[in-house]
This record gives structure tokens, sequence and C-alpha cells, in this order.
């Protein structure tokens, strides 16, 4: 594919239960980020990763919210015991070495 | 710490008008703007990016400017389209480096009516 991919679209999660969200990067492309969306705001940065190493995590707003990319490619973001205050639009977005950012389609994140 | 604020924050105009939106930034020390829009449900598509050495950029119907010693940028869309109703967001990297987090601001809804 020539874009961004993010997997489920849509995810609805009784409180407390894991979550794993997936995304495939454009091939090619050694940065990775995830940002959070809540409705009606801007997204904010989560984390952000350069090949396989997890260069920036200072966004994640617990322990609960883990994320890898351990083979530089796809990037996993697993939050734990989720709570209501986790269901937001969840973004991932990829770069090359020329700084624009790629979003990919999101995923919609409900927590009940 | 960097903050973007974006107004206003809704907007509705007549099909073919001409409008702007604004973007201002509270640190002047960018590299980079980018304008992305986000239609209802969906991810963001990037629009245009401006480099700290350009003053404008632009993609047809859209043209962006940027003045990083007064920390504002604009996104000048001419003869808008109904297609065109969605909420625009910009964003400025929040460090130098070959890729940097981006600080977004609130977006900016437009509705364009027939």
């Amino acid at each position: 594919g020539a874009g961004v991919s993010q997997s489920p679209r849509y995810k609805v999660a009784k409180r407390g239960q894991d979550v794993a969200l997936r995304c495939d990067p454009i091939s090619g492309h050694v940065s990775l980020f995830w940002y959070q969306q809540a409705l009606g705001q801007g997204p904010e940065f989560l984390t952000y990763f350069q090949n396989e190493a997890q260069l920036d995590k200072s966004g994640l707003p617990s322990d609960r919210f883990f994320a890898e990319r351990p083979e530089g490619s796809v990037s996993t973001l697993k939050i734990q015991r989720t709570q209501q205050e986790d269901s937001a639009v969840y973004l991932c977005a990829s770069s090359s070495f020329v700084y624009e950012q790629y979003f990919g389609p999101g995923t919609r994140l409900t927590v009940t | 710490k960097q903050e973007v604020t974006q107004i206003p924050a809704a907007l509705s105009v007549p099909e073919g008008e001409n409008l702007v939106l604004n973007c201002s930034f509270t640190d002047s020390a960018i590299y980079n703007l980018q304008w992305f829009r986000q239609d209802p449900g969906k991810g963001l598509t990037s629009l245009l990016l401006i480099q700290s050495s350009q003053r404008e950029q632009t993609s047809g119907r859209l043209n962006a400017s940027l003045d990083k010693s007064s920390g504002r940028s604009t996104l000048y869309i001419a003869a808008s389209q109904p297609g065109d109703s969605a909420t625009y967001l910009c964003a400025v990297p929040l460090n130098t480096g070959t890729a940097s987090k981006l600080t977004f601001g609130t977006g900016t809804r437009l509705q364009v009516t027939l």
C-alpha cells in the first residue's frame, strides 16, 4: 500500500481490558510516531521510534501505555487496563528524512 | 514549551468565497510548519509544509505563508468549495533533527455552504 495503515479502525473495550493497536508505516520510512487525539482537540504526541529504537516516550500518559516496533517497520501501541479517559483516536504517522509526516486513518478507541 | 493557537475555532462561508485561517506559535525557533486537513472520523492529510527558509508555499487553491519572527502562519483558500469543509490543523515540530514530534493547534472547523 502507498499510505500508512492502522488496524483496527474502531475498537470498543470494556474498562479494565487490554487493547493492542497496530500501525503499518509507509515502506522505507524510518521514523514512526504515535499521537492521541481527544474529541475536538488537536493530536498530542505519545511516542517516537527511529527504526526499532524508541527515542522518545515522553508523551505516554501512564505506565499502562506501551509501544514497540521490534523490526523497525510495524508498530503496536498497547494499553493495559483501559480506563474511560483513554477513549480517543490514536493516530500513527511515519516520515523519511525529509521531515514531512504522513498520517494513517487512526483507530477510534471507546472504553465503556 | 511551544504553544500553537488557531483562530477562528469555527468558520462558515458561502461557496466561492476566499478565506484565511490563522495559526500562531509561541516559540519562533521552528524549522518548518505543516498544515493538515482532517475530515470527520478520518486521519490527517498533509496539505502544505513550509520550511523556515520559505515565506510561502502554494498547492492549487491553497497558499500558506510563514512569518517566523511574528510567530504566525496563514492558510489562504481561494474560491472555496463545499468539498473544502473539514477541520484544518497547523503543526510545528518540537526539536531539530531528522524527525520531530509535532505540536498541533486545536484546529479550525470550516464549513462551506452552497
